[in-house]
């Protein structure tokens, strides 16, 4: 699996957009972006994936460089309960155990 | 909708005593099931993951074991915990499904080994 970078904090005013980046300069093609969260205490929470394309959800927009090798999650209109550390993980489609290897993330702080 | 719980949330036993965790998971057949540890100020650490009944794949070697006697429970144990098996134990599950990475977690077990 490739590995992934991301910085080890970052701050976000409430209200405004966290853009939450991600470097995975080894990815290869068959290689799905995933992120998760992280609230103190509490266990991990899926936010997204994607390949190539942009994707957008309820929770998130996970945007993905046309060379793929980085990628960031925007949390639109950033509150309070958003505060976590997030990860960010590179899995291939292939195999059936579907392990996920979680880094150290990124602890946002959304300050009010 | 599916749902996973465990339990206990919290635990405090003595090094050398044994231990058992539990998850279940309702709403789903024929998950893949994983255990994950969280030591204090460190990363999620894989520790089993089963893709079915009787079927558990270890991670990291430890004094752990893993069981999965029906399709949606998956124990953890020990038979003699020691102080570093102190952590925030997490079960996860996902669907069996062709290209998901979509793990969901339970809320948890905090086991201090005193």
């Amino acid at each position: 699996d490739a590995k992934t970078t991301q910085p080890p904090s970052m701050d976000c005013a409430e209200g405004r957009a966290a853009n939450l980046p991600c470097n995975h300069s080894t990815i290869s093609g068959n290689e799905y972006v995933y992120w998760y969260r992280q609230i103190h205490s509490q266990g991990p929470q899926y936010i997204i994936h994607g390949l190539k394309n942009n994707e957008t959800n309820e929770m998130a927009s996970l945007i993905i460089t046309e060379d793929r090798k980085s990628s960031t999650l925007i949390l639109p209109h950033a509150t309070l309960r958003d505060t976590a550390v997030y990860y960010c993980i590179v899995r291939s489609s292939g195999g059936s155990n579907y392990k996920l290897t979680f880094g150290k993330g990124t602890l946002l702080t959304v300050n009010p | 909708s599916q749902t996973i719980h465990q339990w206990p949330a919290t635990l405090v036993q003595p090094v050398g005593s044994p231990l058992s965790l539990e998850c279940t998971v309702e709403g789903t057949s024929n998950p893949n099931l994983y255990w994950y540890r969280q030591a204090a100020g460190r990363g999620l650490q894989l520790l089993f993951y089963s893709v079915g009944i009787g079927q558990i794949s270890s991670e990291v070697p430890q004094n752990l074991s893993a069981s999965r006697p029906q399709d949606r429970q998956f124990i953890l144990s020990s038979k003699k915990l020691l102080l570093s098996d102190s952590g925030f134990y997490l079960c996860a599950w996902a669907p069996l499904a062709p290209s998901s990475y979509e793990q969901y977690f339970g809320p948890g077990t905090r086991l201090t080994v005193t």
